[in-house]
């Protein structure tokens, strides 16, 4: 089976950095994407990593290191709007394989 | 970037109706559509893949006879919950899928989800 596995809670606050670690074991790899989901509303898409190495777009970051099957989110200069939960997900040929998602509280 | 629309977003029904939920890509056309459902706190899971003109293909556990899927047209998908039992509440939320192009990732866009509670 798939397995995605990040942490289920985490709380940062206002203006700090934040890391939500991401650690996969799964049949086959095409990519891992990282969305952001506030309750009651769709997932929206931050970052796409499918090789090795860092993605940087404005706050947010993305690394991946394939041979670990790890990733994870790195969010500077954390606003309140950040409290959202952040889902990791592995694309396998089409459809997206979803970690359980990350809910993070921002804390002034 | 795309959008995608997704009617009812919210629905109350009695035990045992059946519920269409709509899913519309607005400006892009979609030749694979997705269902997921979310239960409160837990991630997404994903119930079928939409192919426009041919039978959806779904995950195991799913119960096709009870979530029936149509995607007639590369703008239209739709999700039939028949005979809907108060465990059927959930949050469901379609995606739709656009082609990257050479060099791209193809793309998933989520639509704004519907909240289904069967009394």
């Amino acid at each position: 089976g798939q397995n995605i596995d990040q942490p289920t809670e985490m709380t940062a606050t206002e203006g700090a950095i934040v890391q939500i670690n991401c650690t996969y074991q799964t049949s086959g790899f095409n990519g891992l994407f990282w969305y952001q989901q506030h309750a009651g509303e769709a997932p929206t898409f931050l970052s796409y990593n499918v090789l090795d190495g860092l993605e940087e777009k404005g706050r947010f970051s993305s690394f991946l290191s394939r041979s670990k099957g790890y990733s994870y989110l790195l969010l500077k200069e954390l606003q309140m709007k950040d409290s959202a939960s952040y889902l990791c997900a592995v694309s396998l040929n089409t459809p997206l394989v979803f970690g359980k998602g990350t809910r993070l509280s921002v804390i002034a | 970037g795309a959008v995608v629309s997704q009617h009812p977003s919210r629905v109350i029904c009695k035990s045992g109706t059946s519920v269409k939920i709509e899913c519309r890509s607005l400006d892009f056309q979609a030749t694979t559509m997705f269902w997921y459902r979310q239960f409160p706190k837990k991630s997404l899971m994903l119930m079928a893949t939409s192919n426009e003109g041919s039978k959806a293909t779904y995950e195991q556990g799913v119960e096709k006879d009870k979530f029936l899927i149509n995607h007639a047209s590369l703008t239209l998908s739709t999700l039939t919950v028949t005979s809907a039992h108060p465990e059927d509440s959930s949050f469901y939320i379609c995606s739709a899928q656009t082609s990257g192009g050479a060099g791209m990732f193809d793309e998933q866009f989520f639509g704004p989800g519907t909240r289904l509670t069967v009394l």
